[in-house]
């Protein structure tokens, strides 16, 4: 069964800093990964979604990259904002499974002004 | 939003009564799921369609049931609410299995007293 994991599960930084999320997942056989953004209250927002034929993909400060062969994804994020303080999650859809997409618990990032 | 709505977006309600959520989609994706969101188990499959009058159940489909008779509305029905169904519910949507970004609704905010 695949398990998608985030840590860390909180971080603060002050604005300005670049940063970095991680996710990891059990299973390689994935069709693609995705990475979510979560506001208190809201729905999810769809930031960048990974083929599994691709290494990464980019959408303006925002990067995110995968190594499928060792289950790892990170979200890159350069010179951080408060706007930017919300729950990012990761979900991968994996290969020959019926689990649909499988989420990560979360990392809630606080950026401070 | 990618052109989803769910309703009600909050509702109370009593043990053993039905309820049922709708989620209703402007985008004309084959595509929908029914998640729920819980703390310290993120979010949940519970039900996904498709295509019109097809079905089938996710990870956590038991005390669940939905339907799907247009392309536009997907309904979740708990048939005999219990309080282990109080949560937020999410409805997603997307045009292509597996290699689609999934777009999220609002939510609805779930409390069975």
């Amino acid at each position: 069964k695949q398990e998608v994991t985030q840590i860390p599960a909180a971080l603060s930084v002050p604005e300005g800093e670049n940063l970095v999320l991680n996710c990891s997942f059990t299973d390689s056989a994935i069709y693609n990964l995705q990475w979510f953004r979560q506001d208190p209250g809201k729905g999810l927002t769809s930031l960048l979604l990974i083929q599994s034929s691709q290494r990464e993909q980019t959408s303006g400060r925002l990067n995110a990259s995968l190594d499928k062969s060792s289950g790892r994804s990170t979200l890159y994020i350069a010179a951080s904002q408060p706007g930017d303080s919300a729950t990012y999650l990761c979900a991968v859809i994996t290969q020959g499974g019926s689990e649909k997409l499988v989420f990560g618990k979360g990392t809630k990032l606080t950026v401070n002004p | 939003d990618a052109g989803i709505t769910q309703s009600p977006r909050h509702k109370v309600t009593e043990t053993g009564t039905p309820v049922t959520l709708r989620c209703h989609q402007t985008e004309n994706h084959r595509y929908m799921y029914w998640y729920r969101q819980d703390p310290g188990h993120g979010l949940r499959l519970i039900h996904y369609s498709y295509g019109v009058k097809d079905t089938d159940k996710g990870e956590v489909s038991d005390g669940y049931s939905v339907s799907r008779s247009k392309t536009e509305d997907f309904l979740l029905t708990l048939e005999s609410a219990t309080s282990s169904q109080t949560s937020v519910y999410f409805c997603a949507i997307s045009s292509r299995e597996n290699y689609s970004p999934l777009h999220f609704g609002n939510g609805t905010r779930l409390t069975v007293t």
